[in-house]
């Protein structure tokens, strides 16, 4: 089993529809969380973290269930400008980040 | 957020030579960088992790005879793909952080990546 996993995708989206990724993780002893975004050929950028008790950042909202080892973004009203992947990263105390596969995102006019 | 540049960003090179990519933290001390590889249409793979003033560590399945990687300060990382062939050809991408005291857990911040192609 994949250390991080998400959804296969790719998810492509009408503009202003509402699309959620769900991302989970295998080590209980991840301590941070974070979505990063990638477009092609450039290097991932810092999304959001992710907090216990959810973040929200604009249409932006993330949530994280430690029980369940489970971390989702919800994207609203999306934009043209949001089609990119989506990766889902995790990270135990002072380690390396680990990266899911991502999640590619279209959002289509 | 902190800047970190990575240099070229990208190269062409003939199978057989070496390639020299940097990566430099522009406005924090990078204790620990790591180098990833990015295949097309598939996740980062972390290569090395690599503390300033130190061996680097590499993860399994990657030579370290063939990546050999530098971290002579804490602002400046190297990796060198020596005698590269054509599958070595990837998108190359360094990210620093800074892991003393309060700072782990935070954020890491990458370079812009090095499409490298190897001919």
């Amino acid at each position: 089993r994949k250390e991080v996993e998400q959804d296969p995708g790719p998810f492509n989206v009408p503009e202003g529809a509402t699309v959620a990724f769900n991302c989970t993780y295998s080590n209980s002893a991840s301590q941070s969380f974070f979505w990063y975004r990638q477009d092609c050929r450039k290097e991932p950028k810092l999304l959001m973290s992710v907090y216990s008790s959810g973040n929200e950042d604009g249409r932006f909202t993330a949530q994280l269930n430690r029980a369940s080892q489970y971390i989702s973004l919800l994207i609203r009203d999306s934009k043209l400008s949001d089609s990119a992947t989506y990766l889902c990263v995790v990270m135990s105390y002072g380690q390396n980040f680990v990266f899911g596969p991502g999640t590619r995102l279209s959002v289509l006019p | 957020g902190a800047v970190v540049s990575q240099h070229p960003s990208w190269v062409i090179c003939k199978s057989g030579t070496s390639v020299k990519i940097e990566c430099r933290s522009l406005d924090f001390q990078a204790t620990t960088m790591f180098w990833y590889r990015q295949f097309p249409k598939q996740s980062l793979m972390l290569m090395a992790t690599s503390n300033e003033g130190s061996k680097a560590t590499y993860e399994q399945g990657v030579e370290k005879d063939k990546f050999l990687i530098n971290h002579a300060s804490l602002t400046l990382s190297t990796l060198t793909v020596t005698s590269a062939h054509p599958e070595d050809s990837s998108f190359y991408i360094c990210s620093a952080r800074d892991l003393r005291g309060s700072n782990r857990g935070t954020e890491a911040f990458f370079g812009q990546g090095t499409r490298l192609t190897v001919v």
